[in-house]
């Protein structure tokens, strides 16, 4: 199975601020990964897919993007509503393997 | 509107069964792919199974191999999962996923159904 290391665990942060998220593959997935925002008690939700292309109406301080088999999912500037927790997952071979997520709490 | 509905998820005995179902609406289910994710408490996402638009692929995750079966009904636009022989480890919350025809990752989620395995 293919092991998507995800990093950091957990981070604190403000309003405004940019942060990024990692997902690092055990073995070469190509362009095939893809980001969720997950808020609690709610189904997760699509971001990004194929690396780097935002979900239809996603907003455009989210970004993705791929260095080697290190994938990272950036957010510009930090809003209220982004406080949640984000999934990386590659879907390049089954099983489709998640990331074990990094919650985005406040400072 | 485009939704995805589970249900049938409960308290069950070690052993026993549950079938839980996703109904889907808003779409042409028969064109995706479907999926079942998990989430136990507190933890992250567990892909479980998959099956093709036609039914004529389903795959499963090792830990519900022989004990889970993926089925769908294209023509009610239902998704199924019947989970036998339970275990604790199986107690989670069990998201009913659409493969996106163009994009292959997951672009819509129901909210979720509750399985507890306990005695």
């Amino acid at each position: 199975d293919i092991q998507m290391t995800q990093s950091p665990s957990s981070l604190s942060a403000s309003v405004g601020d940019r942060v990024s998220i990692t997902c690092r593959a055990s073995q070469g997935i190509g362009n095939s990964l893809a980001w969720y925002q997950q808020r609690p008690g709610k189904g997760p939700e699509l971001l990004v897919y194929a690396t780097s292309r935002l979900e239809s109406g996603v907003p455009s301080r989210f970004s993705g993007s791929e260095s080697g088999t290190d994938y990272t999912l950036t957010i510009s500037s930090l809003q209220p509503e982004d406080f949640a927790t984000y999934y990386c997952q590659q879907y390049y071979a089954s099983p489709r393997t998640f990331g074990l997520g990094t919650k985005v709490e406040v400072k | 509107e485009v939704l995805l509905v589970e249900s049938g998820g409960g308290l069950v005995q070690p052993g026993g069964s549950l079938r839980l179902s996703c109904a889907a609406s808003g779409f042409t289910f028969s064109n995706h792919w479907m999926h079942w994710v998990r989430q136990a408490p507190g933890k992250g996402l567990v892909w479980v199974s998959l099956i093709s638009s036609g039914e004529s692929s389903t795959r499963y995750a090792d830990s519900v191999k022989g004990r889970f079966t993926i089925s769908r009904d294209n023509a009610k636009n239902t998704l199924f999962l019947q989970m036998n022989s339970l275990r604790a480890e199986d107690t989670a919350v069990y998201y009913c996923a659409r493969e996106g025809t163009g994009t292959l990752a997951f672009d819509m989620w129901g909210q979720g159904t509750m399985v507890t395995v306990s005695s």
